[in-house]
């Protein structure tokens, strides 16, 4: 059974940063993309970054180019995101998933709650 | 304000058959394929179909996807009270070099 299980999240003061986690079971992790999606609260579905099995490869959305930094480590079955600089926007709630196609993800993870606040 | 375009709500009593909408551009959904997910609250998403008109094992053959040029549709038949949710289209954008979700539409079963 795929298991996406998110962890790291929690209030964190506006400028700070946190790292978050995901750990994959269920599924050969070397062989897929991943990607973080967030959602604020109340609000919809937005994509955060995406990156290749080997990770060479990242996409970011441009809300958080150049703050945050996908990667993962393979030999552990984890995917992670480092979030600098965060703003009260940041706030939300982070997803990870698994990308079998360019927008298509078939597993989500229940996710993590982010809270930027001073 | 999200580049694919869904309508903010939509309803229906149970039995009718809904529509939602997802509006693009060229760059997304004219030239990628949409994708639905379905998402009840504080829950994680969930595929309901893919490649515009596939669906997943396990979701009901009342949910059907279809596009045609830059737009893109779900209908739901048969309504039941259980589908009451937020559903959200997905498509890659070639000159964002991303992926886009629409604004999302909640579904309320009257």
């Amino acid at each position: 059974e795929v298991q996406l299980v998110e962890s790291g999240g929690g209030l964190v003061q506006p400028g700070k940063s946190l790292r978050l986690s995901c750990a994959a079971s269920g599924f050969t992790f070397s062989t897929y993309w991943m990607t973080w999606v967030r959602q604020a609260p109340g609000k919809g579905l937005e994509w955060v970054a995406t990156i290749k099995q080997d990770g060479s490869t990242k996409y970011y959305g441009d809300s958080v180019k150049g703050r945050f930094t996908i990667s993962r480590d393979n030999a552990k079955g984890s995917l992670y995101l480092q979030l600098d600089s965060l703003k009260f926007e940041d706030t939300g709630v982070y997803f990870c998933a698994r990308r079998v196609g360019r927008a298509l993800c078939d597993y989500w993870g229940l996710g993590t709650l982010v809270t930027v606040s001073s | 304000q999200s580049v694919l375009t869904q309508p903010p709500s939509a309803s229906g009593t149970p039995g009718q058959r809904v529509t939602i909408s997802c509006s693009g551009g060229n760059s997304n959904v004219g030239n990628n394929a949409v994708h639905w997910y379905q998402q009840f609250p504080g829950a994680a998403p969930r595929l309901l179909t893919y490649y515009n008109d596939q669906r997943p094992s396990g979701v009901p053959d009342r949910f059907s996807g279809s596009k045609s040029g830059t737009s893109a549709s779900l209908a739901i038949s048969g309504l039941q009270s259980e589908d009451e949710a937020d559903y959200y289209c997905a498509a890659w954008d070639d000159r964002l070099n991303g992926l886009l979700f629409g604004g999302g539409t909640k579904l309320t079963v009257l």
